[in-house]
């Protein structure tokens, strides 16, 4: 597709329950990322992964979020038991390569609800 | 003190002021400098890149850096009711561990009225 794609666009979910969102990049991209952006919040890194590299998982807030990323391309983001505090937008997007100076498009986001 | 820091508005002009938009960082380690438009319920979209100190004009957009006094700005000209939306800065730094993180101000919300 000509940009980041992402799914569920919406998703309503109750406490404890697993999530999985998905992300497709733009075809070619090596680079993918997950941000979260929270009500009033700036977005906030996630994890990084570049082709065939060791992902950054750094930004992961807690062991109940992990991420993988399938033949280079599809990415999926898992939360396990969420919590109302998951609640937010989460973002992917995607760059030719890693560095600074490579633009990074961004998908329109998963909006996560947890109840 | 934060290593972005964004003024979150909101901000309201009439159609056809001069909006001008700020952000100040802390980490010198910063190379790259971006401004994002995100309109509601949008993902952030691109609008201007810039590397290292000085200015980068786009039709209506001007990026300015200031890398002495860690001080981006974006200037829109001429503006009109469809810039309306939350504008984030973001920069990075160079070549090396985490330079791919980009760092964001938290957005600054702007209305332009008819």
């Amino acid at each position: 597709g000509a940009g980041v794609s992402q799914s569920p666009s919406n998703k309503v979910t109750e406490k404890g329950k697993d999530v999985e969102l998905r992300c497709d990049p733009i075809s070619g991209h090596t680079a993918l990322y997950w941000y979260r952006q929270s009500l009033g919040q700036g977005l906030e890194f996630l994890i990084y992964f570049q082709g065939n590299s060791a992902p950054d998982k750094s930004g992961l807030p807690s062991d109940r979020f992990s991420a993988e990323r399938t033949g280079g391309s599809v990415s999926t983001l898992t939360i396990q038991r969420t919590q109302q505090e998951d609640s937010a937008v989460y973002l992917c997007a995607s760059s030719l390569a890693e560095g600074g100076g490579n633009t990074i498009y961004f998908g329109e986001g998963s909006w996560l609800t947890v109840v | 003190q934060k290593e972005v820091e964004q003024d979150p508005g909101p901000l309201s002009v009439p159609e056809g002021a001069i909006v001008s938009l700020n952000c100040t960082y802390s980490n010198s380690a910063f190379q790259y400098f971006m401004w994002y438009r995100q309109y509601s319920r949008k993902g952030p979209e691109l609008l201007m890149y810039t590397y290292s100190s000085g200015n980068k004009e786009d039709g209506r957009f001007t990026a300015q850096v200031d890398k002495s006094s860690k001080y981006i700005s974006l200037f829109i000209r001429d503006s009109q009711p469809s810039d309306s939306a939350t504008y984030l800065c973001a920069m990075s730094g160079t070549l090396g561990a985490g330079s791919y993180q980009l760092t964001f101000g938290k957005g600054t919300k702007l209305s332009v009225i008819p």
